[in-house]
């Protein structure tokens, strides 16, 4: 049971490149999310979508984009990478119910913007 | 807007020791709660939760926590101590459309043997 996978683990960019952050569930979630965490700052969350072809913005979206064209995937993107999107970045997952249920989380990718 | 304050950034506690770590949150309605933790180098994982009914909830690793509705408060608890519990912990409320959940800023649990 692979839960919330994400790939790469670490990644290391030069400022103004793109690259995809990958995320796949295997749970049968609807709802998915993609936060950042910096220290002291807790998880900021970028962009959610609540099922597939539906995408929404969070607190923080400005310099990502995501699509969701299946249930299991939520890619990430980044476009003309910046110093400041240096972080951890986590995917998460959970059902879709009255907002009981509790959010699976991968184990992160680390990305450094120089 | 929905938001979550935890006062302490640090705490450090002796093995064996009682632990209450502090939250706060602001919610305009009936509130999801919940309690994370994070390892080094992991993802989070779910200590403990509230929706309703009993306001006192049990969760994993001996974790307990206590709704209290008119301070705004979800304090975490554990009477005694390991010191595999130092990680990172995470106070969450959740709700809105796509029943996001916003989350404090955490706390760094350090256990001294």
């Amino acid at each position: 049971n692979a839960g919330v996978t994400q790939t790469p683990k670490f990644r290391i960019l030069k400022i103004g490149q793109s690259m995809t952050l990958q995320c796949t569930q295997d749970m049968n979630h609807n709802y998915m999310y993609w936060y950042r965490q910096d220290p002291g700052m807790g998880l900021k969350l970028i962009y959610y979508s609540v099922g597939a072809g539906i995408t929404d913005k969070g607190e923080v979206p400005n310099g990502y984009n995501v699509s969701r064209s299946t249930t299991e995937d939520f890619p990430l993107r980044l476009e003309l990478a910046a110093p400041s999107q240096t972080s951890v970045y986590f995917c998460a997952s959970r059902h879709r119910d009255g907002g009981n249920s509790p959010l699976h989380f991968g184990n992160g990718t680390r990305l450094t913007v120089t | 807007a929905q938001s979550v304050t935890q006062p302490d950034i640090h705490i450090t506690v002796s093995e064996g020791a009682s632990l209450e770590l502090r939250c706060n949150y602001s919610y305009g309605a009936t509130p999801y709660l919940f309690w994370y933790v994070q390892s080094p180098g992991q993802g989070l994982q779910l200590l403990l939760k509230y929706f309703s009914g009993d306001t006192l909830v049990q969760g994993i690793k001996g974790f307990e926590a206590e709704f209290k509705r008119s301070q705004s408060s979800f304090n975490l608890r554990k009477p005694s101590v390991h010191w595999s519990d130092a990680a990172e912990y995470f106070c969450a409320v959740g709700g809105g459309g796509g029943n996001k959940l916003t989350f404090g800023t955490g706390t760094q649990l350090k256990v001294e043997l």
